[in-house]
């Protein structure tokens, strides 16, 4: 079965404190991995994707397959990081539909 | 505004009722998405299509839910006989997925729309 774990529903640190944000998935296959996040009044966006090893907005997540892990992590929050933060993922090939966990509500205090 | 759009952005309806919703792509994508998000939940799949073929539907959509991308580009999701336990947010996305032949393909990025917010009462 496919599913993704967020066991955080609300996170909050201070502003210039590292985050983490923890994700969990089951896949039978090699999944691919998404950070997606929604700001206030915003639609939901893409944030980051394993297969491209980018840093965003300073936030970086690394895929561990033995702890079938995709934390998302950045060394010293700011207030604007403030949104709601899914991790999702989707099979190689086919219909590459999202399957997204339950989110984590981010906010960061000055 | 090139981004996917949807309409309307809020729907109240009785019980019973049927709803339209409508989803415009982004321009030249030929996958689109429907799915469907509750209170504190992340967005659950619902369908695709892969241009105006009807791909994939998830056994969330009960045979009340109908869905159709007629020319390829815009998207109806039609739900009759609405229930209050319809009422959530209906979130569109598209994406332009390359390599489709002999069924293997190269994934893209997939681009939301603001979604469509339906309460039934």
């Amino acid at each position: 079965a496919q599913r993704v774990t967020q066991p955080e529903k609300l996170l909050s640190v201070f502003k210039g404190a590292p985050v983490e944000l923890k994700c969990n998935y089951s896949y039978s296959g090699s999944p691919e991995l998404f950070w997606y996040v929604q700001y206030s009044r915003q639609r939901l966006q893409l944030l980051l994707r394993h297969i491209s090893r980018e840093s965003i907005k300073g936030f970086t997540a690394d895929l561990n397959k033995g702890e079938t892990s995709f934390h998302l992590k950045k060394p010293f929050a700011q207030e604007e990081d403030s949104a709601m933060y899914y991790c999702a993922l989707s099979g190689w090939g086919g219909a590459q539909k999202l399957v997204f966990g339950q989110g984590t509500r981010l906010t960061i205090n000055p | 505004d090139t981004g996917v759009s949807q309409d309307p952005r809020h729907k109240i309806t009785k019980r019973g009722q049927n709803v339209t919703f409508r989803c415009d792509p982004i321009s030249e994508h030929n996958r689109l998405y429907w799915y469907r998000q509750t209170l504190g939940q992340g967005p659950e799949f619902l369908t695709y299509f892969q241009n105006e073929a009807q791909l994939e539907k998830s056994r969330l959509l009960s045979d009340r839910f109908s869905a159709e991308r007629p020319k390829g580009s815009f998207s109806t999701l039609e739900i009759q006989r609405t229930e209050q336990g319809d009422s959530a947010m209906y979130l569109c996305a598209s994406s332009l997925v390359a390599g489709l032949a002999g069924g293997g393909s190269t994934g893209d990025t997939q681009y939301f729309g603001p979604g469509t917010r339906l309460t039934v009462l």
